[in-house]
């Protein structure tokens, strides 16, 4: 049974780190042909893609927001984290981790769909 | 980079109808990496339909996928009422962009 489950702080303050964790099971962080997205959605809003960590190696990051983000793993741990730098209000909403499934093709794998999602987490940003 | 417009924004039907949801990409793209969520209210995404066409895992066959290059169709046969709900394409290729969603209510 595949499970994924956020954690990290509700509230912070602008210009503060926040750093949100995903911890998984059911599949493995070192399987080449899966990998774990961050994507979140301001309230009321639409989602919007943040970060993933795919196929062991290849990390990839929202344009608008590569500066201030950074993701990594620790397989032996299950977990997946996103740190976020300067936090602004309008960076307030539920920040959600989804596992990737990757497409194959002969010997590679590309990252094609979130099959399974967290129930999410909530973060407010204010002073 | 690829953006995916939606359309409608909001669509007003009655259980039994059939609903018709529209995802245009601002160029084309590989079905391969197009896929359609769900989102009701309070929770979290559920994966619908992948590489365009197929089904995910549960998901009942009045729910189906079309399209190629920059146009793609979610279509549900006939609305239930578990139906009325956000649904979002996304492409996962070099953009990894989600389209603003549609919402289909209850007329």
């Amino acid at each position: 049974q595949v499970t994924l489950e956020e954690s990290g702080p509700v509230l912070v303050k602008p210009t503060e780190t926040l750093t949100l964790t995903c911890s998984v099971s059911g599949f493995s962080l070192s399987n080449a042909r899966m990998g774990v997205s961050w994507i979140r959605q301001p309230p009321g809003k639409a989602l919007e893609w943040l970060a993933h960590i795919f196929s062991n190696t290849e990390k990839s990051y929202s344009t608008s927001l590569k500066s201030r983000l950074t993701i990594s793993k620790d397989t032996s741990k299950s977990q997946v984290v996103l740190t976020m730098t300067n936090m602004d209000p309008g960076d307030t909403g539920t920040y959600y981790c989804a596992r990737i499934r990757g497409f194959c093709s002969g010997t590679s794998c590309y990252p094609s769909d979130l099959d399974f999602w967290g129930q999410g987490t909530l973060v407010t940003v204010s002073s | 980079e690829i953006v995916l417009t939606q359309s409608p924004g909001t669509l007003s039907l009655s259980p039994g109808e059939r609903a018709t949801l529209s995802c245009r990409a601002s160029q084309s793209v590989s079905s391969s990496f197009l896929a359609w969520y769900q989102q009701k209210p309070g929770q979290a995404p559920s994966l619908l339909i992948y590489g365009a066409s197929s089904r995910a895992t549960g998901i009942p066959d009045r729910f189906s996928g079309s399209g190629s290059g920059t146009d793609f169709t979610l279509t549900i046969s006939r609305l239930e009422p578990e139906d009325f709900a956000v649904y979002y394409c996304q492409h996962y290729g070099t953009s990894r962009t989600f389209g603003q969603g549609t919402k289909v209510e209850i007329k």
